[in-house]
């Protein structure tokens, strides 16, 4: 089956610029996750959803950073105001129950850049 | 929010056994032990996860000594396809949901 999917696979951004990151999780995934991976860095949690609501978004660098599960399906990230700092691999993964001990399935990343 | 030590890299040859270990001494009571897989331009995929003693898979076996302060991914006859970057993680069972993946460790297969 399809796994966990991510959009766009680039994205170039300037300086000052709002980019939306979209992750399509694997169907009837209840968990999804956010990360960000600078390059040569383990990833960095950002996020957690439990179907649509945020259970943890302790992780987000700052306010300029947020995100959405509205349907409890597809999600998207929103970084408002980009920084050269931003500039970063971004993965989202789903899992199938509730729970961070769950198996959690990545999508290939969003590789953004900021300009 | 339990902390993980890796070996930044390790280099072995097609062939043999390789085993990672990860220290995390302050795990707690309800933190499981999770192992993924890294590599280059792909998201993370999951090897294997255990709570004590030994777990084995098709892919590898995770060793766990009673006290749990460390860890031990084995990959037996590894292959120049092993060449990835391994994370340790530890996570809580039911309401923590950070995983702190740190750096991982390198592992090189040399032919």
């Amino acid at each position: 089956g399809a796994g966990v999917s991510q959009s766009p696979r680039y994205k170039v951004a300037k300086r000052g610029q709002d980019v939306a990151l979209r992750c399509d999780p694997i169907s009837g995934h209840v968990s999804l996750f956010w990360y960000q991976q600078a390059l040569g860095q383990g990833p960095e949690f950002l996020t957690y959803f439990q179907n649509e609501a945020q259970l943890d978004k302790s992780g987000l660098p700052s306010d300029r950073f947020f995100a959405e599960r509205p349907e409890g399906s597809v999600s998207t990230l929103k970084i408002q105001r980009t920084q050269q700092e931003d500039s970063a691999v971004y993965l989202c993964a789903s899992s199938l129950a509730e729970g961070s001990y769950n198996e959690q399935f990545f999508g290939p990343g969003t590789r953004l850049t900021v300009l | 929010l339990a902390k993980t030590t890796q070996p930044i890299s390790m280099d072995s040859y097609e062939g043999q056994e390789v085993n990672i270990t990860c220290s995390h001494n302050n795990i707690a009571t309800n933190d499981y032990i999770t192992w993924y897989q890294q590599f280059p331009s792909q998201g993370p995929r999951f090897i294997i996860q255990g709570y004590k003693t030994k777990v084995t898979n098709e892919v590898a076996s995770l060793f766990i000594p009673a006290d749990r302060k460390s860890s031990t991914l084995s990959l037996p006859r590894v292959s120049l396809s092993d060449t990835a970057v391994y994370y340790c993680l530890v996570g809580d069972m039911g309401t923590g949901n950070q995983f702190y993946f740190g750096t991982g460790t390198s592992l090189t297969v040399i032919p």
